[in-house]
């Protein structure tokens, strides 16, 4: 079955530029979305494949994806972005959610 | 843009059946462009994808539980349903209902969750 690899944890300081990967075979061939999970929440969606970032979501957030890498970027990280991120596709008729990255900032 | 809401027992022994509802609200479970979705997270864990449920009665679930789990939708009551049979300790964790849109599988809409403890 398809595996999406997040690393566990990412720390930056505030200010600074977070950059959360996801990792899968061929994986730039298919749609990867990115959630937000805040402790005790539900995820939220912060950003999809084509870029589209809910309402509250700010466009510090944004994503690129090729060859096995896909990246959710978060520019000027602010404490209020200090969650779980985890990264989602859909592979031969099942989803798949990467392991989750912590974001923790400095 | 709409709401779910899951509902159902806290607590279920274990070898007995885990039963959880989601109502919609803000729009329909007859709307063909999404599919209604189970997805669970045992605590301190990951998201598991469970399974879903479209109106037109396909569905598909996550081969790990596969004979276990069991989805089902009501559109006349605006809802859809979870039962997994045979829990164990392992089952214990946060079960969500969220809607996915069938052409792109984005999880656009998620219920707050409700916590399921297998225990006797």
């Amino acid at each position: 079955s398809y595996v999406l690899t997040q690393p566990p944890s990412v720390s930056v300081a505030p200010g600074e530029t977070a950059s959360l990967t996801c990792g899968g075979q061929n994986l730039g061939t298919k749609s990867v979305h990115w959630y937000q999970q805040k402790p005790g929440q539900a995820p939220v969606v912060v950003i999809s494949h084509h870029g589209y970032r809910p309402s509250g979501i700010p466009d510090r957030f944004s994503n690129s994806n090729s060859d096995n890498t896909a990246t959710l970027t978060v520019t000027g990280v602010e404490a209020g972005d200090e969650a779980d991120y985890y990264c989602q596709v859909w592979d031969s008729a099942r989803v798949v959610f990467g392991g989750g990255t912590k974001l923790t900032v400095l | 843009q709409g709401q779910l809401q899951e509902s159902g027992p806290g607590l279920v022994k274990p070898s007995h059946t885990l039963s959880v509802s989601c109502a919609v609200s803000g729009g329909f479970t007859y709307d063909s462009s999404y599919y209604w979705t189970w997805i669970r997270q045992s605590p301190g864990k990951g998201l598991e994808w469970l399974g879903y449920i479209h109106s037109r009665g396909s569905s598909s679930s996550n081969p790990s539980l596969r004979g276990r789990i069991t989805m089902s939708i009501d559109t006349s009551k605006n809802e859809f349903y979870l039962r997994l049979t045979s829990v164990t300790a392992a089952d214990s964790a946060m079960y969500f209902c969220a809607r996915e849109e069938v052409t792109t599988s984005l999880f656009d809409l998620w219920g707050q969750g409700i916590l399921v403890t297998v225990s006797s």
